[in-house]
């Protein structure tokens, strides 16, 4: 079954500090993966998405993730960190077979920044 | 755009009442979701909806049921409530239920259960 390991629960970095939250996944197939920040009170929203081509994404806000099949990673990354992006961070897979259509979430990362 | 719409945003239920959360969407999409999320869980599947008139059972169905009652809405009922409900729970929206698509979340409510 697939699965996915945000192995940082909880990152502080200073602001105007790099980024680079973790993500890894269980599949068996080139896999369908998605970035998503929650703000607090908030619902998900998406970063940014990788399906095929470009191993490196580039979504919203300035965040970046590379695409690594020999690592089963897919890490999230910013070059300076703004206030505002304090907010729990999720990586997702999309099903297959049986759970086709459906996101597979990791547990999450939540972000912290220092002044 | 108001995209995911839920209703309510807070709400403090007694063990065994019931309750109705409700979810419309405005983007002519297909496929709706409900999740719940929990500390150190991360988001888990419910119920989903592939299309108008078909619902499945997702990762954690028991205690809930739904209703798709159109294109645009998507319920999810509480018939008796327990204390392990308490959580946020997330409506989602894509075009199609397949694997490329990105989901569009809702607000969330927050549901708490004495």
């Amino acid at each position: 079954a697939q699965s996915v390991t945000q192995p940082d629960i909880h990152i502080t970095v200073s602001e105007g500090a790099s980024l680079e939250l973790r993500c890894n996944y269980s599949y068996g197939a080139t896999p369908y993966l998605f970035w998503y920040v929650q703000s607090p009170g908030q619902g998900l929203q998406l970063l940014l998405k990788y399906f095929s081509g470009d191993t490196l994404v580039q979504g919203i806000k300035g965040f970046e993730a590379e695409f690594k099949r020999s690592q089963s990673s897919f890490n999230l990354r910013k070059p300076s960190v703004h206030w505002s992006d304090a907010a729990e961070y999720f990586c997702a897979v999309g099903g297959y077979g049986g759970s086709q259509g459906n996101l597979i979430f990791g547990k999450g990362t939540k972000l912290s920044v220092k002044p | 755009n108001a995209g995911v719409t839920q209703t309510p945003k807070f709400q403090v239920l007694k063990t065994g009442q019931s309750m109705t959360l409700q979810c419309a969407q405005d983007m002519n999409h297909n496929s709706m979701y409900w999740y719940r999320q929990d500390p150190g869980m991360g988001l888990r599947l419910i119920y989903y909806s592939a299309s108008e008139g078909t619902t499945d059972k997702g990762e954690v169905p028991n205690g809930y049921n739904v209703s798709r009652l159109n294109k645009r809405e998507f319920s999810l009922r509480l018939e008796s409530a327990a204390p392990s409900q308490t959580s946020v729970y997330f409506c989602a929206s894509t075009i199609r239920h397949l694997s490329n698509q990105p989901q569009h979340f809702g607000d969330g409510t927050r549901l708490s259960i004495l």
